[in-house]
């Protein structure tokens, strides 16, 4: 069973620093994609970050660009997003799901598991 | 960035009726549009991928159509669980983006 659990999330000031993790299991990791998605409090969801199964590849939504960082440990199975000089709009519930592409990469993606999420209050 | 809008922002139907959700996008995305259901404190649910394929375990009341820049999301014939929000997003490009949102609640 394909499991995904974050955490790390929880009150921060302006200015603060957090790290998410999410831990993984029941599939390969280091086959897939994977991607943090946030939704804000009474909001839509809103994409942050992708990163390749290698690592070598890191899109960011521009609001997170400079401040945020996604990485992952192959060996642990966790994907983790680091998140600096925090704001109060970046307030929201963080999620990690896998993307599963058809035909390798060449064919359409989509997030097709996703953990419960972590709640993140960027507040003084 | 491709913006992706839906309509409508709220939906009111009762039970046993037809619902249809659009998408919209500024470009072209081809098929790579994907659509999820979320209800309330929980993590969104894939339900179809690549415009028209229905994810895993999904019921067959749900089809989604489309290409380039319209697509829909058609369930057949509505069931109490069904009433949620319902959100696409393109994975066409880079930026990732997603839809506002179609709030389907019950008349």
């Amino acid at each position: 069973e394909v499991q995904l659990v974050e955490s790390g999330g929880g009150l921060v000031q302006p200015g603060g620093s957090l790290r998410l993790s999410c831990g993984t299991s029941g599939f390969t990791f280091s086959n897939y994609w994977m991607t943090w998605v946030r939704q804000a409090p009474g909001k839509g969801l809103e994409w942050v970050a992708d990163i390749k199964q290698d690592g070598s590849e890191k899109y960011y939504v521009d609001s997170v660009k400079g401040r945020f960082i996604i990485s992952r440990d192959n060996v642990k199975n966790s994907l983790y997003l680091q998140m600096n000089s925090l704001r109060p709009e970046d307030t929201a519930v963080f999620y990690c799901a896998r993307v599963a592409c058809s035909d390798g990469s060449a064919g359409p993606c989509r997030d097709d598991y996703w953990g419960q999420g972590t709640l993140v209050t960027v507040s003084s | 960035e491709i913006v992706l809008t839906q309509s409508p922002a709220t939906l009111s139907l009762s039970p046993g009726e037809r619902a249809t959700l659009s998408c919209r996008a500024s470009q072209s995305v081809s098929s790579n549009l994907a659509w999820y259901q979320q209800k309330p404190g929980l993590a969104p649910r894939l339900l179809i991928y690549g415009a028209s394929n229905r994810a895993t375990g999904i019921p067959a009341r749900f089809s989604g159509s489309g290409s380039g820049t319209d697509f829909s999301l058609t369930i057949s014939s509505l069931e109490p669980e069904d009433f949620a929000v319902y959100h696409c997003q393109q994975r066409s490009s880079w930026p990732v983006t997603f839809g506002q949102g179609t709030r389907l609640e019950i008349k």
